[in-house]
């Protein structure tokens, strides 16, 4: 079955800092993985997307992930944090039958030190 | 305005009662889907529907229903609350085109508390 692990519930980062948020992914063939964000009472914003081709995605706001096969993973970077990054992120797969069924990890929170 | 709407954006209700929470969007998407929020969970499909005639269940299906009422509104129905259905629920829509590996655009979510 597919599934997507976030290893870390909680991160905090001082402003100005580099980040990367882990992703770890099961699935049986080629993913579609996913990066969204929420900030707080708001719905979900999409950040980048991988279907195929280049391995490292750019995305809005500044991020990027990069996707690796030899280890299942699809981490989420930016290079200096801001104060409004502050919000949870998920990241997601399309699931067995695709057709735009997502499977959502259960989200890391960012929290940025001023 | 917003292109995916849901209301109400909060409620609060009794064990027992019927509950519906409505979505609808202007993007012209022909799929939707309901999803729940639960801290340390992610988001969890509970239902969603490709076409006006087509509905599916997801993940979670149980204790709940929908209604596609038209191509831009998606109706969950919770039959009879109880408080392990408090939440956060999300409705959202996608673009069928393209092999359907397409975007999902969410809306801002109902607050749903069961006492």
């Amino acid at each position: 079955a597919q599934s997507v692990t976030q290893p870390d519930i909680h991160i905090t980062v001082s402003e100005g800092a580099s980040l990367e948020l882990r992703c770890n992914y099961s699935y049986g063939a080629t993913p579609y993985l996913f990066w969204y964000v929420q900030s707080p009472g708001q719905g979900l914003q999409l950040l980048l997307k991988y279907f195929s081709g280049d391995t490292l995605v750019q995305g809005i706001k500044g991020f990027e992930a990069e996707f690796k096969r030899s280890q299942s993973s699809f981490n989420l970077r930016k290079p200096s944090v801001h104060w409004s990054d502050a919000a949870e992120y998920f990241c997601a797969v399309v699931g067995y039958s695709s057709a735009s069924k997502i499977i959502f990890g259960s989200g890391t929170r960012l929290s940025i030190r001023p | 305005d917003a292109d995916v709407t849901q209301t109400p954006r909060n409620r609060i209700t009794k064990t027992g009662k019927r509950i519906m929470l409505e979505c609808s969007q202007t993007k012209g998407h022909d799929r939707m889907y309901w999803y729940r929020q639960d801290p340390g969970l992610g988001l969890r499909l509970i239902y969603y529907s490709f076409d006006v005639k087509d509905i599916n269940k997801g993940e979670i299906s149980d204790g709940y229903s929908v209604s596609r009422q038209a191509q831009a509104k998606f109706s969950l129905s919770l039959e009879s609350a109880i408080p392990n259905q408090t939440a956060l629920y999300f409705c959202a829509t996608s673009d069928g085109q393209g092999g359907g590996y397409n975007e999902q655009f969410f809306g801002p979510g109902t607050r749903l508390t069961v006492l």
